[in-house]
């Protein structure tokens, strides 16, 4: 049982180019999520996925796309990086959306250059 | 709109000692408190959390939070801290209700560094 899943662990990019983080869990929840932590801010939502078929904007989706694969995986797509989207990006899932505590993957750290 | 605020960027304490990290909020309505912890390039791991009922929650590794109405406030405690505490703890509400626009997200507090020295 991994949990949750995230490729890469490191990235980076220079300024225009495109990539996609991946993320899996093998847990069978619905909920899916995607944070972004920056220093002395916390982790700010991104997007999430309420269940397979769904997707909702967070509070700083400018910038990203996601897409729910299936119920396992939830990928986060950057059209085109800016100096801005350096970050470490963080998935998540949880059981449902409300009470229930999320699961957090180990974490994609990427610099735009 | 919701808030979750963490007054201290760190806590220091010695090995043994009780510890306590703070944490205050603000929800329109009833709040879901959350406490994870993050160790170094790892990701956040839930410890505890507060739905509804008893105002003293246990969680994993000894860690424990009262919840404080009149005071807004989530404080994590831990009786007799470890070494192996030492991490960044975060803190995070969630509004019970939906509000007008669905889903309340969790917000998450800036965190707090834990340093147990031995």
């Amino acid at each position: 049982n991994a949990g949750v899943t995230q490729t890469p662990k490191f990235q980076v990019l220079k300024t225009g180019q495109s990539m996609t983080l991946q993320c899996a869990q093998d847990m069978n929840h619905n909920s899916m999520y995607w944070y972004r932590q920056d220093p002395g801010m916390g982790l700010r939502l991104i997007y999430y996925s309420a269940s397979e078929g769904t997707t909702d904007k967070g509070e700083v989706p400018n910038g990203y796309n996601v897409s729910r694969l299936n119920k396992r995986e939830f990928s986060l797509r950057l059209e085109s990086a800016a100096p801005s989207q350096t970050s470490v990006y963080f998935c998540a899932s949880s059981e449902a959306l409300g009470t229930d505590e999320q699961y957090f993957g180990p974490g994609t750290r990427l610099t735009v250059t | 709109a919701q808030s979750v605020a963490q007054p201290e960027d760190q806590v220091n304490v010695a090995e043994g000692n009780p510890l306590t990290v703070k944490c205050t909020y603000s929800v329109s309505g009833n709040p879901y408190l959350f406490w994870y912890v993050q160790y170094p390039n790892r990701g956040l791991q839930f410890l505890l959390k507060y739905i509804t009922g008893d105002n003293l929650v246990k969680g994993s590794y000894g860690f424990e939070a009262e919840f404080n109405k009149s005071q807004t406030s989530f404080h994590l405690k831990k009786p007799s801290a470890l070494v192996s505490d030492s991490a960044l703890y975060f803190c995070a509400v969630r509004d019970s209700g939906w509000g007008g626009t669905g889903f309340q997200k969790l917000v998450f507090g800036t965190g707090t560094r834990l340093l147990v020295s031995p």
